[in-house]
């Protein structure tokens, strides 16, 4: 099957500091990626869709500039968290379309913790 | 955007047929139906997608009637692994960026 990886699974961060966390096809091509986060005991909430060599669409909501989304290749999508707050901290979780195809895979997903 | 409903929680014992339904009564022409297993801590894993009838691999069966307006995964005889959230996705159209999830189904096996 089709295989996202997603990295780091795990990280934690001073307030103020920025975090990057990548999400690669290993498999296939994916000019669509989707950037998610879900808090404990929800569903997944949709942060925004990147597509490659263009702008991300964020949902209602969710601020542009702080969470930095570069979609530069056909297999590799990353998300930066700047200037992270307590608040941000949350599950991330990236999911790659199969170019031509209906079908995403998901990541492994990121467990930020901001202290 | 085909909203989709799902029961919150479902309880069944092992070995058991498992049968979750999902409604989605404004499922566009070109949407496809595609549901996803999730354990805690973990990223959502593709179980089955289908467009039509019936489709069936190596782990589940999905049922789709001629209206499209709903669906229901089959998950034969269930183990406790099984145990996870359930989420019905409607949508995926190529170049769209409708991947919206619902509340999902939470199955609990019981030994």
């Amino acid at each position: 099957g089709a295989v996202v990886s997603q990295h780091p699974s795990r990280v934690i961060c001073k307030s103020g500091t920025s975090v990057k966390i990548e999400c690669r096809s290993l498999d296939f091509q994916a000019t669509t990626m989707f950037w998610y986060r879900q808090f404990p005991k929800q569903s997944l909430m949709l942060m925004a869709t990147s597509n490659e060599g263009s702008k991300a669409t964020y949902e209602q909501g969710v601020e542009k500039d702080k969470f930095l989304i570069n979609h530069a290749s056909l297999t590799l999508s990353t998300l930066t968290v700047t200037s992270a707050h307590p608040e941000d901290s949350s599950f991330y979780i990236c999911s790659a379309r199969v170019d031509g195809t209906q079908k995403a895979f998901f990541g492994q997903g990121t467990r930020l913790t901001v202290v | 955007l085909a909203k989709t409903t799902q029961p919150i929680s479902m309880d069944s014992y092992e070995g058991q047929e498992v049968n979750i339904t999902c409604s989605h009564n404004n499922i566009a022409t070109n949407d496809y139906i595609t549901w996803y297993q999730q354990f805690p801590s973990q990223g959502p894993r593709f179980i089955i997608q289908g467009y039509k009838t019936k489709v069936t691999n190596e782990v589940a069966s999905l049922f789709i009637p001629a209206d499209r307006k709903s669906s229901t995964l089959s998950l034969p005889r269930v183990s406790l692994s099984d145990t996870a959230v359930y989420y019905c996705l409607v949508g995926g159209s190529i170049g769209a960026n409708n991947l919206f999830f619902g509340t999902g189904t939470r199955l609990t096996v019981i030994p």
